[in-house]
């Protein structure tokens, strides 16, 4: 996968609102899709691992869905808290490309109190 | 249990010497992977060790280099450093050869800043 992008780059929410995250990748010779979350001065957390088309995985209040055939994927957040503040970033990976992942440049999400 | 470890947190070098970070995988993780993150960029795959041997290798020059132990730790190297190497690297242990499946666990990072 040769190009992730991710939609918005930042966002500033109240808290109790839900937001959602746009993960858009190449969707010829796919193979997985990653959503890390990294909070300031840690490290990167794996979210979710997604491989099939349709596939639907939630954590909690974080949920995301895929969409091979079109090349996204959504993170959705239900009920923002400020502990919810981080980066998110989402990672494609290719058939062939072993356990590289190529890197979207992230969606900085910020929940006010 | 202890995650993935990186060393050192913060290292300032200047333009044209050599550097080596160091990495310890997560336990059980035979695999380590090597990111770049540049500021306002998302993480730029550098290369990836399995069984001692540089499996893929990102869009980096030769300057890069790494070694994997037979204790599955790892070092990256950055030879003749330009001012554009400042940035985060980081570390990124994982089981396997690359299963679908297997998510990475990252540590923390060396901010290395070049002058």
């Amino acid at each position: 996968i040769l190009n992730v992008e991710q939609s918005p780059q930042s966002l500033h929410v109240q808290e109790g609102d839900s937001t959602n995250f746009t993960c858009s990748f190449p969707s010829s010779n796919f193979y997985a899709l990653h959503w890390y979350r990294w909070e300031t001065a840690k490290s990167p957390e794996a979210l979710f691992v997604m491989t099939l088309n349709g596939d639907e995985k939630k954590k909690g209040r974080i949920s995301a869905t895929l969409n091979t055939k079109e090349g996204y994927s959504y993170l959705y957040i239900k009920g923002s808290q400020p502990e919810d503040s981080a980066t998110y970033l989402c990672a494609g990976r290719g058939g062939t490309s072993y356990g590289k992942l190529t890197f979207g440049q992230g969606t900085i999400l910020t929940v006010h109190p | 249990d202890a995650g993935v470890t990186q060393s050192p947190t913060h290292l300032i070098k200047t333009r044209g010497q050599q550097v080596t970070l160091r990495c310890s995988p997560k336990s059980g993780h035979d695999t380590v992977s090597w990111y770049q993150q540049a500021l306002g960029q998302g993480p730029q795959f550098i290369f990836q060790y399995y069984e001692e041997e540089e499996r893929q290798r990102g869009n980096f020059p030769d300057r890069f280099s790494g070694h994997q132990f037979p204790n599955y730790s790892s070092e990256l190297n950055v030879n003749a450093l330009l001012l554009g190497d400042s940035a985060l690297y980081l570390c990124a242990s994982s089981r396997g050869a690359g299963t679908a499946n297997e998510k990475l666990f990252f540590g923390s990072g060396t901010q290395l800043s070049v002058l």
